[in-house]
Protein backbone atom coordinates (compact mmCIF):
# COMPACT_ATOMS: atom_id res chain seq x y z
CA UNK A 1 0.00 0.00 0.00
CA UNK A 2 0.97 3.65 -0.19
CA UNK A 3 3.29 4.91 2.21
CA UNK A 4 3.80 8.82 2.32
CA UNK A 5 7.29 10.24 4.31
CA UNK A 6 7.08 13.78 5.73
CA UNK A 7 9.71 15.95 6.66
CA UNK A 8 10.96 18.11 8.63
CA UNK A 9 9.14 17.00 11.92
CA UNK A 10 9.74 20.49 13.12
CA UNK A 11 10.03 23.92 11.27
CA UNK A 12 10.94 26.88 13.21
CA UNK A 13 11.39 30.46 10.87
CA UNK A 14 11.18 34.14 11.47
CA UNK A 15 8.27 36.20 10.54
CA UNK A 16 8.15 36.83 6.83
CA UNK A 17 10.68 34.23 5.74
CA UNK A 18 9.47 31.16 3.73
CA UNK A 19 8.87 27.93 4.86
CA UNK A 20 9.13 24.76 2.82
CA UNK A 21 7.42 21.23 3.76
CA UNK A 22 8.46 18.10 1.86
CA UNK A 23 7.48 14.38 1.33
CA UNK A 24 7.71 11.66 -0.36
CA UNK A 25 5.13 8.81 -1.60
CA UNK A 26 5.76 5.03 -2.80
CA UNK A 27 2.97 4.50 -5.08
CA UNK A 28 2.99 5.46 -8.45
CA UNK A 29 -0.23 5.00 -9.11
CA UNK A 30 -1.30 7.46 -6.48
CA UNK A 31 -2.77 10.84 -8.18
CA UNK A 32 -4.31 13.30 -5.69
CA UNK A 33 -2.23 15.38 -3.67
CA UNK A 34 -3.68 17.43 -0.59
CA UNK A 35 -2.03 19.53 2.80
CA UNK A 36 -3.61 20.12 5.70
CA UNK A 37 -3.05 22.32 8.52
CA UNK A 38 -4.35 21.39 11.57
CA UNK A 39 -4.51 23.95 14.91
CA UNK A 40 -4.61 22.32 18.06
CA UNK A 41 -7.94 21.02 19.10
CA UNK A 42 -9.19 21.03 15.59
CA UNK A 43 -9.79 18.56 12.83
CA UNK A 44 -7.61 18.76 9.69
CA UNK A 45 -8.07 21.57 7.11
CA UNK A 46 -7.47 21.26 3.26
CA UNK A 47 -5.49 24.15 2.52
CA UNK A 48 -4.14 23.42 -0.86
CA UNK A 49 -4.20 20.29 -3.36
CA UNK A 50 -2.55 19.27 -6.54
CA UNK A 51 -3.86 16.85 -9.17
CA UNK A 52 -1.37 14.48 -10.64
CA UNK A 53 -1.64 15.94 -13.67
CA UNK A 54 -0.26 18.92 -13.10
CA UNK A 55 2.95 19.84 -11.57
CA UNK A 56 2.41 23.10 -9.41
CA UNK A 57 -0.67 25.22 -8.35
CA UNK A 58 -0.46 28.71 -5.91
CA UNK A 59 -3.30 30.35 -3.74
CA UNK A 60 -1.40 33.53 -2.99
CA UNK A 61 1.06 33.09 -0.25
CA UNK A 62 1.20 28.89 -0.38
CA UNK A 63 1.77 26.84 -3.08
CA UNK A 64 2.48 23.19 -4.17
CA UNK A 65 4.97 21.42 -7.03
CA UNK A 66 4.92 17.80 -7.52
CA UNK A 67 6.76 15.17 -9.20
CA UNK A 68 5.78 12.56 -10.34
CA UNK A 69 8.70 10.88 -11.65
CA UNK A 70 10.61 11.04 -7.94
CA UNK A 71 7.24 10.78 -6.26
CA UNK A 72 7.88 13.70 -4.47
CA UNK A 73 5.62 16.93 -3.73
CA UNK A 74 6.83 20.18 -1.49
CA UNK A 75 4.44 22.89 0.42
CA UNK A 76 5.94 26.20 0.15
CA UNK A 77 4.60 29.01 2.14
CA UNK A 78 5.85 32.59 1.44
CA UNK A 79 5.78 35.55 3.89
CA UNK A 80 4.89 33.43 6.93
CA UNK A 81 3.04 35.25 9.62
CA UNK A 82 2.40 34.16 12.96
CA UNK A 83 -1.09 33.18 12.12
CA UNK A 84 0.43 30.28 9.92
CA UNK A 85 1.56 28.43 13.01
CA UNK A 86 0.40 24.97 13.47
CA UNK A 87 1.20 21.30 12.17
CA UNK A 88 1.16 20.58 8.21
CA UNK A 89 0.25 17.20 6.70
CA UNK A 90 0.83 15.78 3.29
CA UNK A 91 -1.08 13.14 2.06
CA UNK A 92 -1.38 11.05 -0.94
CA UNK A 93 -4.45 8.98 -2.55
CA UNK A 94 -5.38 6.82 -5.51
CA UNK A 95 -7.41 3.90 -6.46
CA UNK A 96 -11.16 3.28 -6.46
CA UNK A 97 -11.88 4.59 -3.19
CA UNK A 98 -9.55 7.57 -2.97
CA UNK A 99 -8.66 7.10 0.76
CA UNK A 100 -5.77 9.47 2.53
CA UNK A 101 -2.46 8.11 3.17
CA UNK A 102 -0.72 10.98 5.76
CA UNK A 103 2.38 11.57 6.38
CA UNK A 104 3.56 12.44 9.90
CA UNK A 105 3.19 16.38 9.76
CA UNK A 106 5.30 18.98 10.30
CA UNK A 107 4.97 21.90 13.42
CA UNK A 108 5.06 24.78 11.88
CA UNK A 109 6.33 27.90 14.37
CA UNK A 110 6.25 31.16 12.90
CA UNK A 111 8.06 33.76 15.59
CA UNK A 112 6.87 36.90 15.12
CA UNK B 1 -17.99 25.79 11.20
CA UNK B 2 -16.44 22.97 9.25
CA UNK B 3 -20.50 21.41 7.72
CA UNK B 4 -19.29 18.07 9.41
CA UNK B 5 -20.15 17.81 12.78
CA UNK B 6 -18.93 15.13 15.45
CA UNK B 7 -20.47 14.72 18.25
CA UNK B 8 -19.35 14.01 21.74
CA UNK B 9 -16.12 16.69 21.15
CA UNK B 10 -14.74 15.07 24.06
CA UNK B 11 -15.26 11.74 26.03
CA UNK B 12 -14.16 9.80 29.19
CA UNK B 13 -14.47 6.44 30.05
CA UNK B 14 -13.32 3.64 32.01
CA UNK B 15 -11.68 0.90 30.32
CA UNK B 16 -13.68 -2.00 29.37
CA UNK B 17 -16.67 0.36 28.69
CA UNK B 18 -18.71 0.89 25.06
CA UNK B 19 -18.68 3.87 23.27
CA UNK B 20 -20.67 5.62 20.48
CA UNK B 21 -19.45 8.31 18.32
CA UNK B 22 -21.51 10.12 15.97
CA UNK B 23 -20.63 11.81 12.42
CA UNK B 24 -22.91 14.20 10.53
CA UNK B 25 -21.45 15.02 7.20
CA UNK B 26 -22.15 17.74 5.17
CA UNK B 27 -25.66 16.62 2.98
CA UNK B 28 -25.43 15.15 -0.16
CA UNK B 29 -21.30 13.94 0.59
CA UNK B 30 -22.23 10.23 -0.26
CA UNK B 31 -18.84 9.45 0.75
CA UNK B 32 -17.93 9.36 4.42
CA UNK B 33 -14.40 8.25 6.26
CA UNK B 34 -13.39 7.35 9.66
CA UNK B 35 -9.88 8.25 10.93
CA UNK B 36 -8.23 7.93 14.00
CA UNK B 37 -5.40 10.11 15.18
CA UNK B 38 -3.28 9.44 17.41
CA UNK B 39 -0.51 12.57 19.36
CA UNK B 40 1.67 13.52 17.09
CA UNK B 41 1.14 11.15 14.25
CA UNK B 42 -0.88 11.50 11.02
CA UNK B 43 -4.69 11.01 10.78
CA UNK B 44 -5.21 6.93 10.01
CA UNK B 45 -7.77 5.25 7.41
CA UNK B 46 -10.23 3.35 9.29
CA UNK B 47 -13.18 2.97 7.35
CA UNK B 48 -15.11 3.73 4.14
CA UNK B 49 -18.44 4.35 3.51
CA UNK B 50 -20.23 4.95 0.18
CA UNK B 51 -23.71 5.83 0.56
CA UNK B 52 -24.82 3.17 3.41
CA UNK B 53 -22.61 0.88 1.92
CA UNK B 54 -19.03 -0.25 4.07
CA UNK B 55 -16.58 -0.75 1.37
CA UNK B 56 -13.37 -0.77 3.45
CA UNK B 57 -12.36 -1.29 6.57
CA UNK B 58 -8.81 -1.17 8.09
CA UNK B 59 -7.14 -4.09 9.76
CA UNK B 60 -6.28 -1.29 12.37
CA UNK B 61 -10.51 -1.66 12.97
CA UNK B 62 -9.99 -4.75 14.95
CA UNK B 63 -13.46 -7.19 16.02
CA UNK B 64 -14.02 -4.56 18.70
CA UNK B 65 -14.90 -1.47 16.63
CA UNK B 66 -18.20 -1.45 14.29
CA UNK B 67 -19.05 1.31 12.36
CA UNK B 68 -22.72 1.80 10.63
CA UNK B 69 -24.36 4.44 8.11
CA UNK B 70 -27.82 3.80 7.86
CA UNK B 71 -29.72 5.19 5.09
CA UNK B 72 -26.62 7.11 4.09
CA UNK B 73 -26.93 10.13 5.74
CA UNK B 74 -25.19 10.40 9.44
CA UNK B 75 -22.45 7.63 10.45
CA UNK B 76 -21.86 6.19 14.19
CA UNK B 77 -18.58 4.25 15.17
CA UNK B 78 -18.81 2.16 18.03
CA UNK B 79 -15.97 0.23 20.43
CA UNK B 80 -16.64 -1.98 22.40
CA UNK B 81 -14.93 -3.13 25.43
CA UNK B 82 -12.24 -0.10 25.29
CA UNK B 83 -8.65 -0.81 26.05
CA UNK B 84 -6.31 2.16 27.33
CA UNK B 85 -4.47 2.32 23.76
CA UNK B 86 -8.01 3.06 21.84
CA UNK B 87 -7.73 6.56 23.32
CA UNK B 88 -6.92 8.59 20.57
CA UNK B 89 -9.16 11.75 18.42
CA UNK B 90 -11.59 9.70 15.78
CA UNK B 91 -12.02 12.04 13.25
CA UNK B 92 -14.83 11.95 10.18
CA UNK B 93 -14.60 12.92 6.97
CA UNK B 94 -16.60 13.21 3.57
CA UNK B 95 -16.76 14.01 0.10
CA UNK B 96 -19.07 14.80 -2.40
CA UNK B 97 -19.67 12.53 -5.82
CA UNK B 98 -17.37 14.53 -8.17
CA UNK B 99 -14.69 16.13 -6.23
CA UNK B 100 -11.02 14.99 -4.48
CA UNK B 101 -11.20 17.24 -1.60
CA UNK B 102 -12.29 15.88 2.21
CA UNK B 103 -13.62 17.94 4.78
CA UNK B 104 -13.55 17.15 8.06
CA UNK B 105 -14.93 17.00 11.28
CA UNK B 106 -13.51 18.68 14.32
CA UNK B 107 -13.35 14.97 15.74
CA UNK B 108 -13.89 12.95 19.34
CA UNK B 109 -11.10 13.18 21.38
CA UNK B 110 -11.73 9.52 23.34
CA UNK B 111 -9.42 9.14 26.73
CA UNK B 112 -10.19 5.31 28.40
CA UNK B 113 -8.71 5.23 32.15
Amino acid sequence: GENVEQHPSTLSVQEGDSAVIKCTYSDSASNYFPWYKQELGKGPQLIIDIRSNVGEKKDQRIAVTLNKTAKHFSLHITETQPEDSAVYFCAATGGGFQKLVFGTGTRLLVSP
Amino acid sequence: DTGVSQDPRHKITKRGQNVTFRCDPISEHNRLYWYRQTLGQGPEFLTYFQNEAQLEKSRLLSDRFSAERPKGSFSTLEIQRTEQGDSAMYLCACRGPSNYGYTFGSGTRLTVV
